[in-house]
């Protein structure tokens, strides 16, 4: 069965730090990897998209990862704000004739203290 | 503001009755999909059209069926609603299949 797992499922940073929210899959086969940001109450937002052949990929101050022989992936994000409180879903993409279909994680829940 | 509309806003109906969802992508997007979210569950895909054609479907129930309209709009259409049914419902929209999507603002629909 098609899985993803995210740890951890909530994070409580201060205004400044650093942190990394981590992705583990078990999809088959793999077609890509999107880190979503969603703040509460509305539509998710797409922050990074990772195919198989690619290892990093960053947006400002998010940065994704990717190991596809271990199958994790990781979102840093640098220097937070009160604004990157929000919830952070992994969603990872299997193909089926030529389509994609999307399994999603729980997300972990980032506040952001000043 | 994704470009992404989609109404009613908010939807409150009861047990047994059937409703509407109506999307609108962005303009130039031929890509259209319906998620569910509920807060056991999280987010879970439906069902995906592209171009008019069906392409995908995820965990949709056979009370739930969806279209894709000649002008691109996409419509879920609920029946039978139970309770467990409320849930924030999102349509997005991708130019191609496998590019990024971009997220309406969601329907909320409250099923008593």
């Amino acid at each position: 069965k098609n899985q993803v797992e995210q740890s951890p499922q909530s994070l409580i940073i201060l205004e400044g730090k650093n942190c990394t929210l981590q992705c583990n899959y078990t999809v088959s086969p793999f077609s890509n990897l999107r880190w979503y940001k969603q703040d509460t109450g509305r539509g998710p937002v797409s922050l990074t998209i990772m195919t198989f052949s690619e290892n990093t990929k960053s947006n400002g101050r998010y940065t994704a990862t990717l190991d596809a022989d271990t199958k994790q992936s990781s979102l840093h994000i640098t220097a937070s704000q009160l604004s990157d409180s929000a919830s952070y879903i992994c969603v990872v993409s299997t193909t089926s004739g030529g389509s994609y279909i999307p399994t999603f994680g729980r997300g972990t829940s980032l506040i952001v203290h000043p | 503001d994704s470009g992404v509309t989609q109404t009613p806003k908010h939807l409150i109906t009861a047990t047994g009755q059937r409703v509407t969802l109506r999307c609108s992508p962005r303009s130039g997007d031929l890509s259209v999909y319906w998620y569910q979210q509920s807060l056991d569950q999280g987010l879970q895909f439906l069902i995906q059209y592209y171009n008019g054609e069906e392409r995908a479907k995820g965990n949709i129930l056979e009370r739930f069926s969806a279209q894709q309209f000649p002008d691109l709009h996409s419509e879920l259409n609920l029946s039978s609603l139970e309770l467990g049914d409320s849930a924030l419902y999102f349509c997005a929209s991708s130019a191609l299949l496998a590019e990024t999507q971009y997220f309406g603002p969601g329907t909320r629909l409250t099923v008593l």
